[in-house]
């Protein structure tokens, strides 16, 4: 247990559905992430938020939708995803955005995408 | 572009020690960090090194070289629950953390 919950564990949905994942930290954190993590391949952060404000967006397509409610809480909205977008999604959170702040992972959302 | 290089998977005996090596490129550097992730479950922090030399924890000691562009984890009297994959990540200039693919280590009897 690392302080950080992501529900739910395993999610299958077809291209036209809408879904979310979410996030949920309990270690007093300010910064919340989300990873996409892909067999193989490296980590792919997507977002970044500080202080509920977003501050990273790297270039993901408008298809997912992140909402960070307060410092303990992110969503990641998914609407008519693809199948490339099948993946481990991993949600992290440090207490700032600091070179020496440590993120600590959930246990990730795996999701298929049909 | 930004590189990160660490072998995809590794093979080793249950007592014995193993080095992961990971080598990178990337525009400038403020630290480095090594993961550990077992399947299925979150990568859990190991070690973080910003000046060279070897920093010991343990059974496991991470060893950096910023001239080489260069770290390693040592693990020693590896036990089964090391099995896991194992993520070199490195800090750039801007702060983001760039990762590697990770390295897959299995433990045999």
């Amino acid at each position: 247990e690392t302080g950080v919950t992501q529900t739910p564990r395993h999610l299958v949905m077809g291209m036209t559905n809408k879904k979310s994942l979410k996030c949920e930290q309990h270690l007093g954190h300010n910064a919340m992430y989300w990873y996409k993590q892909s067999a193989k391949k490296p980590l792919e952060l997507m977002f970044v938020y500080n202080f509920k404000e977003q501050t990273e967006n790297n270039s993901v397509p408008s298809r997912f939708s992140p909402e960070c409610p307060n410092s303990s809480h992110l969503f990641l909205h998914l609407h008519t995803l693809q199948p490339e977008d099948s993946a481990l999604y991993l949600c992290a959170s440090s207490q700032g955005l600091a070179d020496t702040d440590t993120q600590y992972f959930g246990p990730g959302t795996r999701l298929t995408v049909l | 572009g930004q590189n990160i290089d660490q072998p995809t998977e590794m093979t080793a005996t249950e007592g014995a020690i193993v080095q992961i090596n990971c080598t990178y490129q990337t525009s400038g550097f403020n630290g480095l960090f090594w993961y550990q992730q077992h399947a299925g479950e979150a990568p859990t922090f190991l070690s973080y090194n910003v000046l060279d030399g070897l920093e010991e924890k343990g059974r496991f000691s991470s060893f950096l070289s910023r001239s080489k562009g260069y770290s390693y984890l040592l693990l020693k009297e590896l036990q089964m629950k090391d099995s896991a994959s194992y993520l070199c990540a490195v800090l750039d200039s801007n702060y983001q953390l760039i990762w590697g693919a990770g390295t897959k280590l299995i433990i045999k009897p």
